[in-house]
């Protein structure tokens, strides 16, 4: 079957550093994608990774192990705008992506 | 670039009449897009496949006959969701493939909130 885990909810403060953990199980990988979407907005893209290591871009940060079935947005700098729920998606063979139920992160000054 | 539009972003209507809902791509040719329903609090649950000038594929449990799916042109499709019901009310997405980091990435329109009364 297919199955992608992450945390419901998470809090942290203002300035500080969090990660987000994603692991999957799924037949077939094309790559895993990380969304962000605020409330009552649709996802906007931050990340793709489709081979094992760590991907950089500003404060924002993916990290994929294949073999484990595990990845990690991680946020630096952390600022309030950044409260939002962030969503693990994987391709699988097809261009379908298949989306976890998504972090609620929320920020705190 | 990668901008895809949805019209309208809100709509209320009476049970048992249809909606359509509109996603565009602005910039960018979609041969394939893909229509997903959210409901509060839950993540996105892929509805249907649409592909230009063929016919939508629809994900298990969804009813085709009623969310019909045209994919007229490379940047235009639509969803229509004939004899709504309160049951149907949901935050719909559309969202058309394109290419980003060197892999098709799929771009989300602002969704379409639908309340059926």
């Amino acid at each position: 079957g297919q199955n992608i885990d992450q945390p419901t909810e998470m809090t942290a403060t203002e300035g500080a550093i969090v990660q987000i953990n994603c692991t999957y199980q799924t037949s077939g990988f094309n790559g895993l994608f990380w969304y962000q979407q605020h409330a009552g907005e649709a996802p906007t893209f931050l990340s793709y990774n489709v081979l094992d290591g760590l991907e950089e871009k500003g404060r924002f940060s993916s990290f994929l192990s294949r073999s484990k079935g595990y990845s990690y947005l991680l946020l630096k700098e952390l600022q309030m705008k950044d409260s939002a729920s962030y969503l693990c998606a994987v391709s699988s063979n097809t261009d379908k992506l298949i989306f976890g139920t998504g972090t609620r992160l929320q920020v705190f000054p | 670039g990668a901008v895809v539009s949805q019209h309208p972003s809100w709509v209320i209507c009476k049970s048992g009449t249809s909606v359509k809902i509109e996603c565009r791509s602005l910039d960018f040719q979609a041969t394939t897009m893909f229509w997903y329903r959210q409901f509060p609090k839950q993540s996105l649950m892929l509805m249907a496949t649409s592909n230009e000038g063929s016919k939508a594929t629809y994900e298990q449990g969804v009813e085709k006959d009623k969310f019909l799916i045209n994919h007229a042109s490379l940047t235009l499709s639509t969803l229509t969701v004939t004899s709504a019901h309160p049951e149907d009310s949901s935050f719909y997405i559309c969202s058309a493939e394109g290419l980003a980091g060197g892999t098709d990435t799929q771009y989300f329109g602002p969704g379409t909130r639908l309340t059926v009364l």
